[in-house]
């Protein structure tokens, strides 16, 4: 069985600074992984997604994240933050044969002035 | 882009009531609708995936004959809490696909609170 785990479930930082919010997966066969934002009462939006080919894959709002198979990690990052930014984030995955999606257990990102 | 919509945003209803809501999507034909529940400051759990026309298989630990899923139309899926009681409160938000892996579109969410 495949799992996400988002070892942050909260991440404070300050304004125009850098973040990293961490994503590991476990899974036995090839996967894909994505990674979501939610503001409150909202549904999700898909910020990246790594299929296949290059590692580092680049998202909207100035967000990308690497995919690294011998570590199971895809931590997304972004070099300079907003407080536009502040939201959870949650990191999923899924893998051939199963279409419905592994969240994690989301990292909410405070972004402060 | 691709847009999924789901009605009603937000519901109140008493408990042994029954509540549907409905997840469309509205631009694109979707062969593959998901569900998922969201417990507050948690993570979202899958309840069930949904094919165009066939039975929804559910997750392990669902009941199926408590939410009832119906997709009906390739635009087109509910999900009905039936006999709902207050820890049936949750958000749940629907998801649509089409072909492949590249991308779920996720619908907006609807609160439900059962009094």
């Amino acid at each position: 069985a495949q799992s996400v785990t988002q070892l942050d479930s909260q991440v404070p930082v300050f304004e125009e600074a850098p973040v990293e919010l961490r994503c590991n997966y476990s899974s036995s066969v090839s996967v894909y992984l994505f990674w979501y934002v939610q503001y409150p009462n909202q549904g999700l939006q898909l910020l990246l997604k790594y299929l296949s080919g290059s590692t580092l894959v680049k998202g909207i709002n100035g967000f990308e994240a690497e995919f690294n198979k011998s570590q199971t990690s895809f931590h997304l990052r972004k070099p300079s933050v907003h407080i536009s930014d502040t939201a959870e984030y949650f990191c999923a995955v899924t893998y051939t044969g199963r279409r419905a999606l592994t969240f994690g257990s989301g990292t909410r990102l405070q972004v402060q002035p | 882009g691709a847009v999924v919509s789901q009605h009603p945003s937000r519901v109140i209803c008493k408990s042994g009531t029954s509540v549907k809501i409905e997840c469309r999507s509205l631009d694109f034909q979707a062969t593959t609708m998901f569900w998922y529940r969201q417990f507050p400051k948690k993570s979202l759990m899958l309840m069930a995936t949904s094919n165009e026309g066939s039975k929804a298989t559910y997750e392990q630990g669902v009941e199926k004959d408590k939410f009832l899923i119906n997709h009906a139309s390739l635009t087109l899926s509910t999900l009905t809490v039936t006999s709902a009681h207050p820890e049936d409160s949750s958000f749940y938000i629907c998801s649509a696909g089409t072909s492949g892996y590249n991308e779920q579109f996720f619908g907006p969410g609807t609160r439900l609170t059962v009094l």
